[in-house]
């Protein structure tokens, strides 16, 4: 059974500060997705990984993927107050069996 | 208009209720997908349809049902609503395979369903 453990689940820190959220999944999967998603509203998608060692970035958030250890991160670069969100991790399969099973999610605030 | 949007937003209903949640969808997408959020526990797969035959249980079907009336139109139900499938109910959309690093879902806004 595929599950995708992130961590923290909760996560507080201070504007200007940087650091990591962590995401691993129990077996192969194709795809990794990194979601961001505001209190009552729906789930942006942020970036789609694919290959080992990759690595994109948008802004102060880069995300990169080491398929081996099956581990995503998240990493925050000098956080501002507008990246307070969720965000959630999430894997699939391609070739015809695509669908999400997602991370629980990190709670992240960022503190003035 | 929203690629994938879904009603009602928010529903309150009492215990032993059938309710249905509707989704429907612009992006010509074959695949749909139900979800539901809880906090603590990320969003876990209902049901999903590959094409409008094709419906397959996801990990917590127990207690409700699907019907894909058209490609553009997938309904979740709940039979008799009990208090624990209070929730927050995400439809969802995706590219057809083969998209590799670009292959992306849509999500429409949600419905918060409260049962009392």
């Amino acid at each position: 059974e595929l599950k995708v453990e992130q961590n923290p689940l909760f996560l507080s820190m201070q504007e200007g500060k940087n650091y990591t959220i962590y995401c691993n999944y129990s077996t192969t999967s194709d795809r990794l997705y990194w979601y961001r998603q505001d209190p009552g509203k729906s789930l942006e998608s942020l970036f789609v990984l694919l290959s080992n060692g990759a690595v994109k970035q948008e802004g102060r958030l880069m995300a990169s993927l080491d398929t081996k250890a099956r581990l995503s991160t998240l990493h925050i670069t000098a956080a501002v107050h507008d990246l307070s969100a969720t965000y959630f991790c999430a894997v699939d399969r391609a070739f015809g069996n695509e669908k999400l099973t997602f991370g629980t999610g990190t709670r992240l605030t960022i503190i003035p | 208009d929203a690629d994938v949007t879904q009603t009602p937003r928010n529903r309150i209903t009492k215990t032993g209720k059938r309710i249905m949640l509707e989704c429907s969808q612009t992006k010509g997408h074959d695949r749909m997908y139900w979800y539901r959020q809880d906090p603590g526990l990320g969003l876990r797969l209902i049901y999903y349809s590959f094409d409008v035959k094709d419906i397959n249980k996801g990990e917590i079907s127990d207690g409700y049902s699907v019907s894909r009336q058209a490609q553009a139109k997938f309904s979740l139900s709940l039979e008799s609503a009990i208090p624990n499938q209070t929730a927050l109910y995400f439809c969802a959309t995706s590219d057809p395979p083969g998209q590799g690093a670009k292959h992306g879902y849509t999500f429409g806004s949600g419905t918060r369903l409260t049962v009392v």
